[in-house]
């Protein structure tokens, strides 16, 4: 089965700063998808990658997924308190109608 | 509706106890799944629906799990004689088909004491 493991698994950076979170699989991904978990609240949606090399952005966030589909970053440029919070990559199970995720990346943003 | 609702948003009960969680999907969507989040775990998925089939179960956990979609839209998850082990968040998910982008509701926290 389809393994995500992501890192680093919690994140404290200083108001400004950039960041990366990684999301690596165990197999080749197929659609990979960040959300973000905010406390008490829905998981939201933040993009979706298929192709090899794909690179997305919306506002200061930016994921890419590598060439050889097996690992997806997310950056954050400058960030923000209202970027906190618990990022979960998800991947399409192949041949199955479900997504599997990572474990989540909890982010600190400091003041 | 504009977004997935899922009510209660918190249930706590007795071990031993039936619990049954809701979940009313965007109202044009064909797919609705049900998650299950252990606290600092992702999301693990329990079982999914196209319309009022349910093509795929493999991820109940056992035999006291059981989900329904009779027409189509809202959507149950019922666990039946409740253990501790059950306590997590249960998440929903909706699509406008098989493999798009999946539409979470906020879930349902659920404690077994």
């Amino acid at each position: 089965s389809q393994e995500l493991e992501q890192s680093p698994q919690s994140l404290i950076v200083q108001e400004g700063k950039n960041l990366t979170i990684n999301c690596t699989s165990s197999k080749t991904l197929y659609g990979l998808y960040w959300y973000k978990q905010k406390y008490g609240e829905g998981l939201i949606f933040l993009m979706m990658l298929q192709k090899g090399g794909e690179e997305k952005s919306h506002e200061k966030i930016t994921a890419k997924l590598d060439e050889k589909k097996q690992q997806s970053s997310l950056h954050i440029t400058a960030s923000q308190p209202s970027h906190a919070g618990i990022y979960l990559c998800g991947a399409d199970s192949q041949g199955a109608q479900k997504l599997v995720f990572g474990q989540g990346t909890r982010l600190t943003i400091n003041p | 509706g504009a977004g997935v609702s899922q009510s209660p948003r918190y249930k706590v009960t007795k071990r031993g106890q039936d619990v049954t969680l809701r979940c009313d999907p965007i109202s044009s969507h064909a797919t609705l799944y049900w998650y299950q989040q252990a606290l600092g775990q992702g999301p693990e998925f329990l079982t999914y629906f196209n319309y009022e089939a349910q093509p795929d179960k493999s991820g109940l956990p056992s035999d006291r799990f059981s989900a329904e979609r009779p027409e189509g839209s809202i959507s149950t998850l019922t666990i039946q004689r409740t253990e501790q082990r059950d306590s997590a968040m249960y998440r929903c998910a909706s699509s406008g088909g098989m493999g798009g982008e999946q539409f979470f509701g906020p879930g349902t926290r659920l404690t077994v004491l």
